[in-house]
């Protein structure tokens, strides 16, 4: 079955420098990969996405790589700011066309 | 605000009352989708619409569960006896069939006393 890991639970980063979210996948047959930032109260919210045919995909300050040799995620954040603490979720997509998703990261900006 | 809206946002129920939550999609998205997130973990996925039809239920969470889409528009998701374990934000999110992304709603806080 589909399982989506993170590396790590918590990261820290200082504002301006840039941020590295990593996720693991385990479905190697996944054709469809997506990253969410949660803030704390709220639901989910759309960052970027990247089919499996793309090894990058960049979007505003956001950057996301796929290694699918080794069935890894990330998920690159270009000059964190202090509005980008939140936790962040990498998830697939499963055979409903739902998404599995992983624990979450939460990152944390230090001015 | 991604356009999804859920109502009730937070839901406070004593043990063995039934709740319902209602969400209503973007308007042209006709798949629509139910999440249960509990505190520290990801969104767990329950149950997948496509228009009216429920495609998807196998992972309800009990026979207490239950969810609806009469119209294809908005959907309501049930929970009959509720206890204490069914605590958690249930998101909704939808899609257009065409487009790959889901967006979420804010969701609906349970708490069950």
């Amino acid at each position: 079955g589909e399982s989506v890991g993170l590396h790590l639970p918590t990261l820290s980063v200082q504002e301006g420098d840039n941020s590295i979210i990593n996720c693991a996948y385990s479905n190697s047959a996944s054709d469809y990969f997506i990253w969410y930032k949660q803030e704390s109260g709220k639901g989910p919210q759309f960052i970027i996405d990247i089919r499996s045919n793309m090894d990058k995909r960049q979007g505003q300050r956001v950057t996301v790589l796929l290694n699918k040799t080794v069935k890894h995620l990330s998920l690159q954040i270009a000059a964190t700011q202090p509005g980008d603490s939140a936790v962040y979720f990498c998830a697939e997509r499963g055979g409903a066309n739902n998404l599995f998703f992983g624990t979450g990261t939460r990152l944390t900006v230090i001015p | 605000d991604t356009g999804v809206s859920q109502d009730p946002r937070h839901k406070i129920t004593k043990r063995g009352q039934n709740v319902t939550f209602r969400c209503d999609p973007i308007s042209e998205h006709n798949r629509l989708y139910w999440y249960r997130q509990t505190l520290g973990q990801g969104p767990e996925f329950l149950t997948y619409f496509q228009n009216e039809a429920q495609l998807e239920k196998s992972r309800l969470l009990s026979n207490r569960f239950s969810a609806e889409r009469p119209k294809g528009s908005f959907s309501t998701l049930e929970i009959q006896r509720t206890e204490q374990g069914d605590s958690a934000m249930y998101l909704c999110a939808s899609r257009k069939g065409d487009t790959d992304t889901q967006y979420f709603g804010p969701g609906t806080r349970l708490t069950v006393l």
